[in-house]
């Protein structure tokens, strides 16, 4: 499976925007971009997921480098709740179910 | 829907001991999966299935894990004997088969709670 890279830990003053940065560099032409991000105590959950072009949803926003080897993830305003880690998983479309989850990136929230 | 369910939420057993885990997907997903989460080795698949038929085990850690599907409701995760090195987080997961065919298949994992084990 291709890999991704994310930094360890950000922080994040509450109201205000926060990008989180992945790297991956080996994506496939048929990979996926999925976000999952695991509140405390609490199972992980999905966040989004994008092939090429930029996403958004109700959570948040992915954008998506021209190349593909590097994706953003976008919360347009933190809030205490979106403290967690969230997980950036390169996932093939064709290929197995398979989810392979790396360190992800821990988001403190500054109130 | 109520979402994935897992019992029990807590365990605590005795090295030795027969310990067994159990889930309930949503209703209607094709794709169930069981997790196991530690501080050393972090989120780890251990198997998954697909109606039912068990897809990849790679990541059952050795004989002592048995999985089982016997519905489209229910699945066990059973490790006889347990030994400390079990003890963990362990997430059930279901997913949905979506798409076209040739298209990409399933999306979003829906997780369950999560049952913390402890094996002393």
């Amino acid at each position: 499976d291709a890999k991704t890279t994310q930094p360890n830990s950000m922080e994040s003053n509450e109201e205000e925007p926060v990008h989180l940065p992945c790297n991956h560099s080996t994506i496939s032409g048929t990979d996926y971009i999925h976000w999952y991000r695991q509140l405390p105590s609490q199972g992980p959950e999905y966040v989004i997921h994008g092939l090429t072009s930029n996403v958004n949803n109700r959570m948040a926003s992915l954008a998506i480098a021209e190349d593909r080897k590097s994706s953003t993830l976008i919360l347009h305003r933190a809030t205490l709740r979106d403290a967690a880690v969230y997980y950036c998983i390169l996932r093939d479309s064709f290929g197995n179910e398979k989810l392979t989850f790396g360190t992800g990136t821990r988001l403190t929230i500054i109130p | 829907d109520a979402g994935v369910i897992q019992s029990p939420r807590h365990e605590v057993t005795e090295m030795g001991q027969e310990v067994t885990l159990r889930c309930k997907p949503i209703s209607g997903h094709d794709y169930l999966f069981w997790y196991r989460q530690t501080m050393m080795r972090g989120l780890e698949l251990l198997i998954y299935f697909n109606n039912n038929v068990p897809i990849d085990d790679s990541g059952m850690p050795e004989d002592r894990f048995s999985a089982k599907m016997p519905n489209a409701s229910f699945s066990t995760l059973k490790i006889q004997p347990s030994e400390p090195r079990d003890s963990a987080v362990y997430f059930c997961a279901s997913s949905p088969s979506l798409g076209l065919a040739g298209g990409p298949r399933g999306d979003e994992q829906y997780f369950g709670p999560g049952t913390r084990l402890t094996v002393t």
